[in-house]
């Protein structure tokens, strides 16, 4: 099985510009959840998706939002891209009901 | 509200040595507790999990974790460590009690270093 894929894998953008990133999940995987990796602040949860409704939301602005299609494809986009937004992505995709989650390599965002 | 602690920022270790990387958590139920691994440019890796049962639990690549409830503790251990298990680890916990949600918190990270 192909594992968890997103596009790009580099972005460089200049603030006050907006994003979108893309997820691709493990065939059958119906959850997607994203996180932002940064040096200072660990791992954060964004949101989750499930059967492309939003199921969880981090404690993230406005300006970070996503959405999954119906094929469980899912992308975030944030708007009016701050200096701080400058991170590593990661989108993580799970069976139903299973706690164990698969990362994607990450898409490196920097704002500059 | 759940939460998790990893005390240390890096962990250092000789080749063949065991190695111990710390993990605490918290929670008002019982935990779902997870270690992960990441490598230089590449996403996290599931190691191992512990739901219940076994306080001893065996995951990939030689790694083991010992559950201690006493202590709320859920340290990952390896007898031989190897060069090559150089990386980053998150321990993550999720409340069993948690409404439904699968979404675990993560620790900030270790990164373990194993000298030749």
């Amino acid at each position: 099985k192909a594992g968890v894929t997103q596009t790009p894998r580099y972005l460089i953008k200049t603030r006050g510009q907006q994003v979108t990133l893309s997820c691709s999940p493990i065939s059958g995987h119906r959850s997607v959840s994203w996180y932002q990796q940064t040096p200072g602040q660990g791992l954060q949860f964004l949101f989750e998706y499930f059967s492309e409704t939003q199921r969880n939301k981090g404690n993230f602005p406005g300006r970070f939002s996503g959405r999954q299609f119906s094929n469980s494809r899912s992308e975030m986009n944030v708007s009016t891209l701050e200096l701080g937004d400058s991170a590593l992505y990661l989108c993580a995709s799970s069976l139903a009901g299973k706690d164990e989650q698969y990362f994607g390599p990450g898409t490196r965002l920097t704002v500059t | 509200a759940q939460s998790v602690a990893q005390p240390e920022d890096q962990v250092n270790v000789a080749e063949g040595n065991p190695l111990t990387v710390k993990c605490t958590y918290s929670v008002s139920g019982n935990p779902y507790l997870f270690w992960y691994v990441q490598y230089p440019n590449r996403g996290l890796q599931f190691l191992l999990k512990y739901i219940t049962g076994d306080n001893l639990v065996k995951g990939s690549y030689g790694f083991e974790a010992e559950f201690n409830k006493s202590q709320t503790s859920f340290h990952l251990k390896k007898p031989s460590a190897l060069v090559s298990d150089s990386a980053l680890y998150f321990c993550a916990v999720r409340d069993h009690a948690s409404g439904g949600s699968y979404i675990p918190t993560f620790g900030r990270g270790t990164s373990l270093i194993v000298h030749p």
